[in-house]
């Protein structure tokens, strides 16, 4: 398996309503990240994890609520979010190596009514 | 700060023709830089890495330190190269910022 897999492929939300995103990834890789990709704009940096724990948070608001449970699970889970927040979330994977560059997920598009 | 710098943002030649895409970057370190392609409606996917030297789908990119570039290449452009590129730099051992990509349209 040489897939990021991220569920669901299409979200809508209401600004009230929780809801999460999931990613899951079999190749062994040991860090996993969040992108978050508007429309005509290259993929932002969210959140990293690496060994299952959080080593980056690039200032994102806490609405946005990362959880890894597992080396090959990650989940996002969204409250309260802004209509601004609509998206393309990316989820990604690597061996954590410098060199070897990120497996993208197809994404989760969200929109927020 | 460290930044990725595509000056194109649209790119268009015809099949055949020889294709360039630019990329210059800013990096206090021994950068490490990638080339990501996003073919229409799938998932961005890594195309070259710097350290690889290698040659996918005909496209080659070289790092050059003192022009601080690393230009992606291809002598013939075919149709199915149309897609969106970016170039992209892994700040520290975690981190990948992305250019503001070029959208290339290869026109027969």
């Amino acid at each position: 398996d040489t897939e990021v897999t991220q569920t669901p492929k299409h979200l809508v939300m209401g600004m009230t309503n929780k809801k999460s995103l999931k990613c899951e990834q079999h190749m062994g890789h040991r860090a996993m990240y969040w992108y978050k990709q508007k429309a005509k704009k290259p993929p932002e940096l969210m959140f990293v994890y690496s060994y299952e724990k959080l080593s980056i948070n690039e200032s994102v608001p806490s609405r946005f609520s990362p959880e890894c449970p597992n080396s090959s699970l990650l989940n996002l889970h969204l409250h309260a979010l802004q209509p601004e927040d609509s998206a393309l979330y990316l989820c990604a994977s690597s061996q954590g190596i410098k060199d070897r560059g990120y497996t993208f997920g197809s994404g989760t598009r969200l929109t927020v009514v | 700060a460290q930044r990725v710098t595509q000056p194109e943002k649209l790119l268009s030649v015809f099949k055949g023709a020889p294709v360039e895409l630019k990329c210059n970057y800013s990096y206090s370190g021994s950068p490490e830089l990638f080339w990501y392609v996003q073919y229409s409606r799938q998932r961005l996917q890594l195309l070259l890495r710097h350290i690889s030297r290698e040659s996918i789908k005909g496209f080659t990119a070289d790092l050059n330190k003192g022009e601080t570039s690393f230009h992606l290449k291809k002598p013939f452009a075919q149709e199915e190269d149309s897609a969106m590129y970016y170039c992209a730099l892994m700040e520290g051992a975690q981190k990948l910022v992305f250019g503001q990509g070029t959208r290339l349209t290869i026109n027969p």
